[in-house]
């Protein structure tokens, strides 16, 4: 049960550049998120998704493109890498609306 | 924002004690609350859950308790022990897509 699966795990990247965070889950979750978690701001809603071609945005996307063309997929885009966006990146699913969220181990990146 | 890491706050517990882990929410109209447990170098992993219309529940050696007259979570953990040392997250939905908002976490050291 492989569950929610995050890649890379660790990532280094510079400023200006373009870094994708990839999440997959194989229980056919209808919802997805992005949340990212940082010192002094605890963990804070990016982008969510309820089904495949659905999503909206949390309490912090600037900065960030998401896109759900499965149902099991749902990567994260930083167009143009900041500092400000050195953090832990955690991918989640759940069931439905009212249903339990599951996260996955989290992606480190680092922006120099 | 709130606080985490290094200025989070702590509960020190022998090992065998009972714990009880504090959370105040926000929202009158959330009607949904978990708590998760997050340990270090991983994600949040959900411990129990309970809806606004019950004010107890009980799960394996945790029980949670709501109390919605003044917006007071609680968790406690029967007979700690040294693995339950970790960071607990209590997280309320105040929306109908499932968006949660935590709460600043707490961590809990236990000692042998």
């Amino acid at each position: 049960d492989a569950g929610i699966t995050q890649s890379p795990r660790y990532k280094i990247t510079e400023t200006g550049r373009q870094v994708t965070l990839m999440c997959h889950q194989t229980w056919s979750h209808s919802y997805m998120f992005w949340y990212r978690q940082d010192l002094g701001h605890g963990l804070r809603l990016i982008y969510y998704s309820a089904a495949a071609d659905i999503t909206d945005k949390g309490e912090v996307p600037d900065g960030y493109v998401v896109s759900r063309s499965k149902t099991e997929n749902f990567p994260l885009t930083l167009e143009s890498a900041t500092r400000s966006q050195t953090s832990v990146y955690f991918c989640a699913s759940s069931v439905g609306a009212g249903n339990t969220i599951y996260f996955g181990e989290g992606s480190w990146l680092t922006v120099v | 924002g709130e606080s985490v890491g290094l200025h989070l706050p702590t509960l020190s517990v022998q090992e065998g004690d009972n714990s009880i882990i504090n959370c105040a929410y926000s929202n009158s109209a959330s009607d949904y609350f978990i708590w998760y447990k997050q340990e270090s170098g991983k994600g949040p992993q959900f411990i129990i859950d309970i809806r606004s219309n019950m004010d107890k529940r009980q799960g394996q050696r945790v029980t949670v308790l709501l109390n919605k007259t003044v917006k007071h979570l609680s968790l406690q953990i029967a007979a700690t022990q040294p693995g339950d040392s970790a960071v607990y997250f209590c997280a309320e939905r105040a929306g109908g897509y499932n968006k949660l908002i935590f709460g600043a976490g707490t961590r809990l050291a236990v000692h042998p």
